[in-house]
């Protein structure tokens, strides 16, 4: 059973648009909901991380959106460039608990000029 | 750089073969986290240790085995190899082993199983 369902699996998006790219969880005890930028040959880092006591964080271009009562969160990049070109992958976990991170399958973000 | 070393890189072996991975965290990190990366199923938690001992354990098959050293590095110990293994593998650390604290991953080993 997939716990994050993770939508669209892949984006191709013009250079200076807007990156959209959801998720939605099923367990409400997930409390910490972290973003991980991957670019081919090299590990997942994070990127930006949000908890359920605030419905917007933004960092530079980077802005996630979360939707608790629809138990869905977003992750917005403004004025996408040609090195955002990446795989992204959200995550939930119960961090009160302890949980390990459960990740959604990934989206392949394509930048073009 | 995240500061975690994974070696090797790259690992080509055959089926019923036994394999070990290796992974050194990141300098003031205690725990580990062991990671399968495949195409069709994503990123999947196998396991994961706090200074030494075993925090939380995920989807890892029995054939899988791992542990942390007391220098806190880590291995992957995968046994009776099966085509369905090949992966890539990757480590990740963090320094007080929450789950609500920032992973930091190594670039990974990639296994092919012929």
């Amino acid at each position: 059973q997939q716990q994050v369902k993770q939508s669209p699996q892949s984006l191709i998006v013009q250079k200076g648009g807007i990156s959209i790219i959801n998720c939605a969880y099923e367990n409400t005890a997930f409390d910490y909901f972290p973003w991980y930028q991957q670019f081919p040959g090299k590990g997942p880092a994070l990127l930006i991380a949000i908890r359920p006591d605030v419905s917007e964080k933004k960092e530079g271009r980077f802005t996630i959106s979360f939707n608790k009562s629809a138990k869905q969160f977003s992750l917005h990049i403004m004025d996408s460039q040609p090195g955002d070109s990446a795989t992204y992958f959200c995550a939930a976990s119960r961090g009160s608990g302890n949980t390990p991170l459960v990740f959604g399958k990934g989206t392949r973000l394509s930048v073009i000029a | 750089d995240s500061g975690v070393t994974q070696t090797p890189k790259h690992l080509i072996t055959a089926t019923g073969q036994r394999v070990t991975l290796r992974c050194s965290p990141r300098s003031g990190d205690l725990s580990v986290y062991w990671y399968q990366q495949s195409l069709d199923q994503g990123l999947q938690f196998l396991i994961q240790y706090y200074n030494g001992e075993e925090r939380a354990k995920g989807n890892i098959l029995e054939r899988f085995s791992a542990q942390q050293f007391p220098d806190l590095h880590s291995e992957l110990n995968l046994s009776s190899l099966e085509l369905g293994d090949s992966a890539l593998y990757f480590c990740a650390s963090s320094v007080s082993g929450l789950s609500n604290q920032p992973q930091h991953f190594g670039d990974g080993t990639r296994l092919s199983i012929l």
